[in-house]
């Protein structure tokens, strides 16, 4: 069966520090993965996009991998702060079409 | 840029009651989306338009929820009659060209 699975435990940092978290994915064959930060009572907020011909992409602090062969993406935050803390969602689409699919979600929370 | 608006915002029905929902788009966003989002879990596409016909509603559970666009702009997602496991999020979202994708706030249902 198809999967997207990324922590649903908490990852809990220190400031300053460099959070990384993972998102993996079975059966499917993604065109482009997208990563999403959702803050509570809000909706999700896009952040990056990777295609699959695509190693890695920047965006000031954040940082994504996309490994097709181990069917893994990692999203970095460098120099975390607590205004980083939120759960990020990773979403992919498949080539066969345009409709995105959501993994569960991983919660970051940057202490002081 | 004015962002998605949805509403209401919360609302609170007796199981096999009907509920409504709305939202209106980023002005010029030919692509819209309904997802429906179970507390803890990430989003879960329901329907996706291009401008006023439906491109996915695969995962739409037809026999009690419906939706539609008129006029390729505004939208409404229907439940009809609603169940106790119809609690979630609703989110609106919409695109330009497919990849990155502007989410309303969602409506929050509670279905008692």
């Amino acid at each position: 069966s198809q999967k997207i699975e990324q922590n649903s435990e908490a990852l809990n940092i220190q400031e300053g520090k460099t959070a990384t978290l993972t998102c993996n994915y079975t059966n499917y064959s993604p065109a482009y993965l997208q990563w999403y930060r959702q803050d509570p009572g809000r909706g999700p907020v896009f952040l990056l996009l990777i295609r699959e011909n695509e190693k890695e992409k920047r965006k000031e602090r954040l940082k994504v991998t996309f490994d097709t062969t181990l069917k893994q993406s990692l999203f970095h935050i460098t120099a975390s702060q607590p205004a980083d803390s939120a759960t990020y969602l990773c979403a992919l689409v498949q080539n066969a079409g345009n409709m995105l699919t959501f993994g569960g979600g991983t919660r970051l929370m940057v202490k002081p | 840029e004015a962002g998605v608006a949805q509403s209401p915002r919360y609302k609170i029905i007796e199981k096999r009651q009907s509920v409504a929902f709305w939202c209106n788009p980023i002005s010029g966003h030919a692509t819209l989306y309904w997802y429906q989002q179970i507390l803890g879990q990430g989003p879960k596409l329901l329907i996706q338009f291009q401008n006023n016909g439906v491109v996915d509603d695969s995962q739409l559970p037809k026999d009690r929820f419906s939706a539609e666009r008129l006029k390729g702009v505004d939208s409404t997602l229907k439940i009809q009659p609603a169940k106790l496991e119809d609690s979630a999020v609703y989110l609106c979202a919409s695109s330009s060209w497919g990849d990155e994708q502007f989410f309303g706030p969602g409506t929050r249902l509670t279905v008692l």
